[in-house]
């Protein structure tokens, strides 16, 4: 129990494209779920808090308007990079918590690297 | 400023070895504490603490909190290779959206 996916596992993009993940916890409900980014050896980074059904709550520093996020159901949650740079290349993770279990315990997706070229 | 962080940040140790991994925290409205491990991919869930003074157990890993001096700590015993990842710690709060806070890892390296 307590899966959850991620799409793409691995996406390579133009610079000034934009580009979606997908996060859905399979075999549970997540009303909140989290996105991270991680740069090579670095911990996760927590970019933004997204609840089913409302806007995301953003980390200070991370732009809103860059990174667009939609939990517009309680199994999916997007990320989408707009107009994507170099920069931006990273490698993405999610979380959910699962709602009936009420605790910290959160469930990794298996990650997202996005290359901007 | 929350902050979580993990020592030493490299280890490399031989098969069979015993390890332990630091994580001291300074974090407001303290709720739990968990460590993940971390190979090539995703996190992987390992334990939950939120009480000081138990031990938590799963095979050869254990993990012991200590809210009076605000650090946990990650036991491995006789290591095999297949224990070599990056160990996360990460801190939960009671307030806000229950975000975690992560320490910056500790990468273990386990040589046969």
């Amino acid at each position: 129990g307590a899966v959850v996916s991620q799409h793409p596992s691995r996406v390579i993009c133009k610079s000034g494209t934009s580009v979606k993940i997908e996060c859905r916890s399979l075999d549970f409900q997540a009303t909140t779920m989290f996105w991270y980014r991680q740069f090579p050896k670095q911990s996760l980074m927590l970019m933004a808090t997204s609840n089913e059904g409302s806007k995301a709550t953003y980390e200070q520093g991370v732009e809103k308007d860059k990174f667009l996020i939609n939990h517009a159901s309680l199994t999916l949650s997007t990320l989408t990079v707009t107009s994507a740079h170099p920069e931006d290349s990273s490698f993405y993770i999610c979380s959910a918590r699962d709602r009936d279990r009420g605790t910290y315990e959160q469930y990794f997706g298996p990650g997202t690297r996005l290359t901007v070229t | 400023e929350d902050k979580v962080v993990q020592s030493p940040l490299s280890l490399v140790v031989h098969e069979g070895d015993t390890v332990t991994l630091n994580c001291s925290y300074e974090v407001t409205n303290f709720r739990s504490l968990l460590w993940y491990k971390q190979e090539k991919k995703a996190p992987t869930f390992l334990f939950m603490l939120t009480s000081s003074g138990i031990e938590k157990k799963s095979g050869r890993l254990s993990s012991i909190l200590d809210k009076k001096e605000l650090f946990s700590i990650l036991n491995i015993t006789a290591t095999q290779t297949g224990d070599s990842a990056i160990y996360l710690c990460a801190v939960g709060r009671i307030q806000g959206a229950q975000k975690l806070v992560f320490g910056q890892g500790t990468r273990l390296t386990i040589n046969p």
